[in-house]
């Protein structure tokens, strides 16, 4: 299967702690994207980091891809209560294929 | 831009019943994405168009589920008859193009199948 998988699968922090969440997959990708989902909503895009790129950073997000060990992570700085939410990696294949979701990993933050 | 839009947002219906789940894309997106979304078994894409031609049909559960695109702004999921098993949200997504870009998700319609 070409289905990223996140790591862990939830995680419970304190406000203002860092969270880092982990997608592997399998097979050679374009790009790898993160999105987030907040309860009862629709997934909403953060980033996009492409397979020649190593990091990336947006605002308290930043992104990292290790296309030799085909992992990525998405670290959250200084965690605030609304980061509560579930976090997916989507992978992406050149082609007229379409992305490929991950299970997700269930964020929640404390305050 | 309104974003995906997607009717209804919530449905309740008994076995057996027609259920027509729409979906209105963003404007000037070529692609568009059936997904459904259930604690089990994750987002799961079930058919995907380019250019309102359906590319890949391929994870479409059964023969009771049929997806049309008729014009480039319009799609239904169409589940026919449908089964307590069918309960999940369904969402729809738009990009342009297939798997280099962003995808942009509507709200999502929750069905609930008694």
């Amino acid at each position: 299967s070409q289905q990223g998988e996140e790591d862990p699968q939830a995680l419970s922090i304190q406000e203002g702690e860092n969270a880092t969440m982990n997608c592997s997959y399998k097979t050679s990708i374009n790009n790898l994207q993160w999105y987030r989902q907040n309860s009862g909503r629709g997934l909403v895009h953060l980033i996009l980091i492409r397979s020649n790129e190593r990091e990336k950073h947006s605002g308290r997000l930043r992104v990292t891809l290790d296309t030799s060990k085909k992992s990525s992570s998405l670290l959250i700085t200084a965690s605030r209560a609304a980061d509560t939410a579930s976090y997916f990696c989507a992978t992406g294949y050149s082609g007229n294929t379409p992305l490929v979701f991950g299970k997700g990993t269930r964020l929640s933050v404390i305050a | 831009d309104a974003g995906v839009i997607q009717s209804p947002r919530h449905e309740v219906t008994e076995m057996g019943q027609e259920v027509t789940l729409r979906c209105k894309p963003i404007s000037g997106h070529n692609s568009l994405f059936w997904y459904r979304q259930t604690m089990m078994r994750g987002l799961e894409l079930l058919i995907y168009f380019n250019n309102n031609v359906p590319i890949d049909d391929s994870g479409m559960p059964e023969d009771r589920f049929s997806a049309k695109m008729p014009n480039a702004s319009f799609s239904t999921l169409k589940i026919q008859p449908s089964e307590p098993r069918d309960s999940a949200v369904y969402f729809c997504a738009s990009s342009h193009g297939l798997g280099d870009g962003e995808l942009f998700f509507g709200e999502g319609s929750r069905l609930t199948v008694l």
